[in-house]
């Protein structure tokens, strides 16, 4: 168990709709980061936040939005979904940049 | 986009052989590279983090160097055990790319 949660673990819903992803970090990491991993792709690196405020960016859809919140949990929204939205999203959290960062247990996202 | 490659793609080696794997990496704008294991059904395991040219870091029987001047980090498992099996990924974070991942090498251990 690496100390970071997300919520849910499974989420299945319609093209169109918009869902909210949330994960907490391990007490006292400030820093998050979001990944998509989709079928027959690697890991995507989506978002980083660190203590609130947006750290660095990668390939993140426009339709695709995340914050970090003075809790320091983060929560990621997709909306407009599309059927090739359809992945495992991965939080992972870290003390900061430079550490290792450790993975929450991943929601998987079915668009249909 | 900046390319992350490593090879092998896979890799099956008995128990008890020593074996390693390379992750090549963008060498500009170079800040750190991340070594991950993942097993199947799991979720990426943070294994080192370096940043400096010339770093050695070792967990275990597991071991990585880093050559940010030429762009690649070797990985080394000593004396595997079929514990070991996973995929191993590596990620490199570039300055104005992040986080780049590799496509894995996915070791099997065979008893």
């Amino acid at each position: 168990d690496s100390g970071v949660t997300q919520t849910p673990k499974h989420l299945i819903t319609a093209t169109g709709q918009r869902v909210t992803l949330r994960c907490s970090p391990r007490s006292g990491d400030l820093s998050v980061y979001w990944y998509q991993q989709s079928l027959d792709q690697g890991l995507q690196f989506l978002i980083q936040y660190y203590n609130g405020e947006e750290r660095a960016k990668g390939n993140i859809l426009e339709r695709f939005s995340a914050q970090q919140f003075p809790d320091l949990h983060s929560e990621l929204n997709l909306s407009s979904l599309e059927l090739g939205d359809s992945a495992l999203y991965f939080c992972a959290s870290s003390p900061s940049t430079s550490y290792e960062q450790y993975f929450g247990p991943g929601t998987r996202l079915t668009v249909t | 986009i900046l390319n992350v490659e490593q090879s092998p793609q896979s890799l099956h080696v008995q128990e008890g052989d020593s074996t390693n794997f390379t992750c090549s990496f963008p060498s500009s704008n170079f800040y750190a590279l991340h070594w991950y294991r993942w097993e199947t059904a799991k979720s990426p395991e943070a294994l080192f983090v370096m940043t400096l040219n010339g770093d050695e870091k070792k967990k275990g029987r597991i071991s990585a160097t880093l050559n940010t001047k030429e762009g690649y980090s070797y990985l080394y498992i000593k004396g595997s055990q079929p514990e070991d099996s996973a995929t191993y990924l590596c990620a490199s974070d570039n300055y104005g790319q992040n986080f780049v991942f590799g496509p894995g090498t996915r070791l099997s251990v065979l008893p």
